[in-house]
């Protein structure tokens, strides 16, 4: 069974500082992974997405992932915090039915940054 | 471009009452899908639909059915409506199901059970 864990419900940053929001998954297939993002009221709108090939999966936004099969971790990395960075951010495999079955969520971390 | 529709965008319903979310894609993608979003939850599946013709269930389809009606649209129906579906409703789609493609949102439906 797939299962996504995020760390920490909330993040808060200062803008121009780091960010860093933590994901490990569990796949009983080879992972298929994916970052999204949500801004208040809307949709979700995908940030990257690791497949196969390179670890290090440059996305929109400035973002960027890093694949490590060794920690089963996905974390999702931004130099300098903006403050339009601000939003939900949700962590997810794709199912094991091949990827037509959908995708398991983690459940998602707030980011906020501080002025 | 218009991607995933959804309607409506608000819904109040009393108990026991039915209603249709509707969703439609003009992507011309094969699989659709629906989901849930509750506070502290994440977003969780409640059907899907990997090309025309076929329905599955998810982790949460208690009190659910599906309907893809063709390719562009699939429908979910609350039969019965309970409190415990007061949820935002998502309908997504991807363009095929043997690919990595990534999955497509609408704006969801904000339902209320009274």
């Amino acid at each position: 069974a797939q299962s996504v864990t995020q760390l920490g419900s909330h993040v808060s940053v200062s803008e121009g500082a780091l960010v860093l929001l933590r994901c490990n998954y569990s796949s009983s297939v080879p992972p298929y992974l994916f970052w999204y993002v949500q801004y208040p009221n809307q949709g979700l709108q995908l940030l990257l997405k690791y497949t196969t090939g390179a670890t290090l999966v440059k996305g929109i936004n400035g973002f960027e992932a890093e694949f490590k099969k060794s920690e089963t971790s996905f974390h999702l990395t931004k130099p300098s915090a903006h403050m339009s960075d601000a939003a939900e951010y949700f962590c997810a495999v794709r199912g094991s039915g091949g990827g037509a079955d959908g995708l398991t969520f983690g459940k998602g971390t707030h980011l906020i940054i501080q002025p | 471009n218009a991607g995933v529709t959804q309607t409506p965008k608000f819904q109040v319903l009393k108990t026991g009452q039915s209603m249709t979310l509707q969703c439609a894609q003009d992507m011309n993608h094969n699989s659709m899908y629906w989901y849930r979003q509750d506070p502290g939850m994440g977003l969780r599946l409640i059907y899907y639909s990997a090309s025309e013709g076929t329905t599955d269930k998810g982790e949460v389809p208690n009190g659910y059915n599906v309907s893809r009606l063709n390719k562009r649209e699939f429908s979910l129906r609350l039969e019965s409506a309970a409190p415990s579906q007061t949820s935002v409703y998502f309908c997504a789609s991807s363009a095929r199901e043997w690919d990595n493609q990534p999955q497509h949102f609408g704006d969801g439906t904000r339902l209320s059970i009274l």
